[in-house]
């Protein structure tokens, strides 16, 4: 089945610096991406996604890149505020078939120090 | 409206109640979902409902039934819970269940479940 390896599974960075994050996947029929971020006692929230015909997708401080040949694809924070300190997962759908599943990864607990 | 709902916000049970989730959704998704997650772990699916239809289970144990009267509401029934079942209980939608391209989910706000 579809597996979803996220690291590291804690960054902590100086404001204002960037955070990378990534994540591999193990099934090459995967074509969607998504990035939700969780702050404490929150829902996980969508921050940005990537579907597999393009390489990089950016909004503002946030951007997205994927390498469907390594099966991998990466956050990029750049001009990290305190508010961005958060736990980050990112998913692959499972399979060919859209099913709705997700799967998600381990999480990655990001602190951004003022 | 935007966005997913869920009632209640916290449920604190005894190992005997039964008690049931609340989810909906206004934004004409015919899909839903119901996770669960543990403090510091990511969601796990439990059940996907396709046009209200349940299409999935995550092999849940039956003291969990999930129930989707119509296309906007999703509700999980709760019956003889154990202690290790308190967890954060999230509902999420999509637009479609199935297709070519994945939909993006959208998550409501969970029920913080304590089983006593």
């Amino acid at each position: 089945g579809e597996n979803v390896e996220q690291h590291p599974s804690t960054l902590s960075v100086q404001e204002g610096d960037s955070a990378v994050i990534k994540c591999t996947y193990s099934d090459s029929a995967s074509n969607y991406f998504p990035w939700y971020k969780q702050e404490l006692g929150k829902r996980p929230q969508l921050i940005i996604d990537i579907r597999s015909n393009v390489g990089e997708k950016k909004d503002q401080r946030i951007a997205v890149t994927l390498n469907k040949t390594a099966k991998h694809f990466s956050l990029h924070i750049t001009e990290t505020q305190p508010e961005d300190s958060a736990v980050y997962f990112c998913a692959a759908p499972s399979g060919w078939s859209n099913t709705g599943k997700l799967i998600f990864g381990q999480g990655t607990t990001l602190q951004v120090k003022p | 409206d935007t966005e997913v709902t869920q009632t209640p916000k916290h449920l604190v049970m005894g190992m005997t109640n039964k008690k049931s989730l609340k989810c909906e959704q206004h934004m004409g998704h015919r899909a839903m979902y119901w996770y669960k997650q543990k403090a510091k772990k990511p969601p796990e699916l439990m059940f996907v409902y396709s046009y209200e239809k349940l299409s999935i289970n995550e092999s849940v144990p039956s003291r969990f039934s999930p129930e989707c009267p119509n296309s906007s509401l999703l509700n999980l029934h709760l019956h003889a819970l154990q202690p290790e079942d308190s967890a954060l209980y999230l509902c999420a939608s999509s637009q479609e269940p199935a297709g070519p391209s994945t939909d993006t989910q959208y998550f409501g706000p969970g029920t913080r479940l304590t089983v006593l």
